[in-house]
């Protein structure tokens, strides 16, 4: 099982591009959840979905946008970079029936210059 | 809105020096509490969860225990490997199944 699998793994930006991170599980999993990870901060959440066709606000969604592709595949996108934004971004799913765990990728290292 | 407050920020231990880390939650409808440990370049590795106040959950070295309003990670006679962060998370039944974590305590355990 690869679980919860995030592309790409290393990503330098300059301000103002923009990018879609990818992230997809094979666990049939209903919810997904976007964070960044900054010295200090912990983990802060971006966006998540509960469930296929369902996505909700977290605590720093400004300056991100989300689709929930399918059940399997939630993207995360840049429109434009800013400094701002680099971070690690850490995709996570869980089973929505019940308090169940959730499950993380590798993680997505991004530089935005 | 969903808080999670965990301390120490950083701690460190001698092997074989127990202690225990903090995490303190104001939650709307607790679903679940859990505990991750993240090693350096990696994603959070999932530990325990803890459903109601009492609850108690071990593995090897590590305890968690519940609370009403906080839950604590037990280390006995911690070896160097056990150096990590450890992430304290509520699960809130409240936000639509919103997961919201703590900043982490960084463990650091000395030979």
């Amino acid at each position: 099982n690869a679980g919860v699998t995030q592309t790409p793994k290393f990503q330098v930006l300059k301000t103002g591009q923009s990018m879609t991170l990818q992230c997809a599980q094979d666990m049939n999993h209903n919810s997904m959840y976007w964070y960044r990870q900054d010295p200090g901060m912990g983990l802060r959440l971006i966006y998540y979905s509960a469930s296929e066709g369902t996505t909700d606000k977290g605590e720093v969604p400004n300056g991100y946008n989300v689709s929930r592709l399918n059940k399997r595949e939630f993207s995360l996108r840049l429109e434009s970079a800013a400094p701002s934004q680099t971070s690690v971004y850490f995709c996570a799913s869980r089973s929505s029936g019940g308090a169940t765990e959730a499950f993380f990728g590798q993680g997505t290292r991004l530089t935005v210059v | 809105e969903d808080q999670v407050t965990q301390s120490p920020e950083a701690l460190r231990l001698q092997e074989g020096e127990s202690s225990s880390l903090n995490c303190s939650y104001t939650v709307s409808g607790l679903r679940g509490l859990f505990w991750y440990r993240q090693d350096p370049g990696k994603g959070p590795e999932f530990l325990f969860t803890l459903y109601s106040a009492g609850e108690e959950k071990e593995k090897e070295r590590l305890k968690a225990t519940l609370t009403k309003k906080e839950s604590f990670l037990h280390i006995t006679a911690p070896k160097p490997e056990d150096s990590a962060t450890y992430l304290c998370a509520v699960l809130s039944g409240g936000s639509n199944y919103k997961l919201t974590f703590g900043k982490g305590t960084l463990l650091t355990v000395n030979p």
